[in-house]
């Protein structure tokens, strides 16, 4: 399709595990975004891309937190070593434009459902 | 801190009736504003979006306004429709976009 594809929809990890999320973004988009979004909350920033560029990762709560986008396009967020406080759903967006602010309309994938038990 | 909020987390409105959605933000350095839709299980959709220099804009069936004397905006839906149930988000953006909590919309038929 030509959205933002995001999988697995629903992972389910022993608290412990790595787990790690994919997303492939809109075809061309340059900026690529994940936030992460508890149960009844808003979404909240967790690291921005443009291209292949980390430009920033202050969101992130932990240092076990790691998202990487080699090539500019596909990004994996990686999450290790996992606890029950990190059950939320993992949302990616990306846009056409460079540059956070002011970015315009972000398209967003359905998410990742973490479930950590 | 900086913080983008809403004042009512439930909003339930007859059929057909219009809804308001309103929303408060802290940084008065914020210069772009968002409202986004989303549906149960799904992402964020982008609805409508608003630059600090207007303090209107409309699109189809809904309206945005922008008061940033008391740093306020408002999503108004018209003739809202059964298809409209979902939690609205405003985003303030201005270093990164930031959302609020949302508001739920229920529809009552």
């Amino acid at each position: 399709g030509a959205g933002v594809s995001q999988s697995p929809r629903y992972k389910v990890a022993k608290r412990g595990q790595d787990v790690a999320l994919r997303c492939d973004p809109i075809s061309g988009h340059v900026s690529l975004f994940w936030y992460q979004q508890a149960l009844g909350q808003g979404p909240e920033f967790l690291t921005y891309f443009q291209n292949e560029a980390q430009l920033d990762k202050s969101g992130l709560p932990s240092d076990r937190f790691f998202a990487e986008r080699p090539e500019g396009s596909v990004s994996t967020l990686k999450i290790q070593r996992t606890q029950q406080e990190d059950s939320a759903v993992y949302l990616c967006a990306s846009s056409p434009h460079g540059g956070q602010a002011n970015t315009g309309e972000l398209f967003f994938g359905e998410g990742s459902r973490l479930t950590v038990l | 801190g900086e913080s983008v909020g809403l004042h009512l987390p439930t909003l339930s409105v007859q059929e057909g009736d219009n809804s308001i959605i309103n929303c408060a933000y802290s940084n008065s350095a914020s210069d772009y504003f968002i409202w986004y839709k989303q549906e149960s299980g799904k992402g964020p959709q982008f609805i409508i979006d608003i630059r600090s220099n207007m303090d209107k804009r409309q699109g189809q069936r809904v309206t945005v306004l922008l008061n940033k004397t008391v740093k306020h905006l408002s999503l108004q839906i018209a003739a809202t429709q059964p298809g409209d149930s979902a939690v609205y988000f405003c985003a303030e953006n201005s270093v990164k976009l930031t959302f609020g909590t949302g508001t739920r919309l229920t529809i009552i038929p």
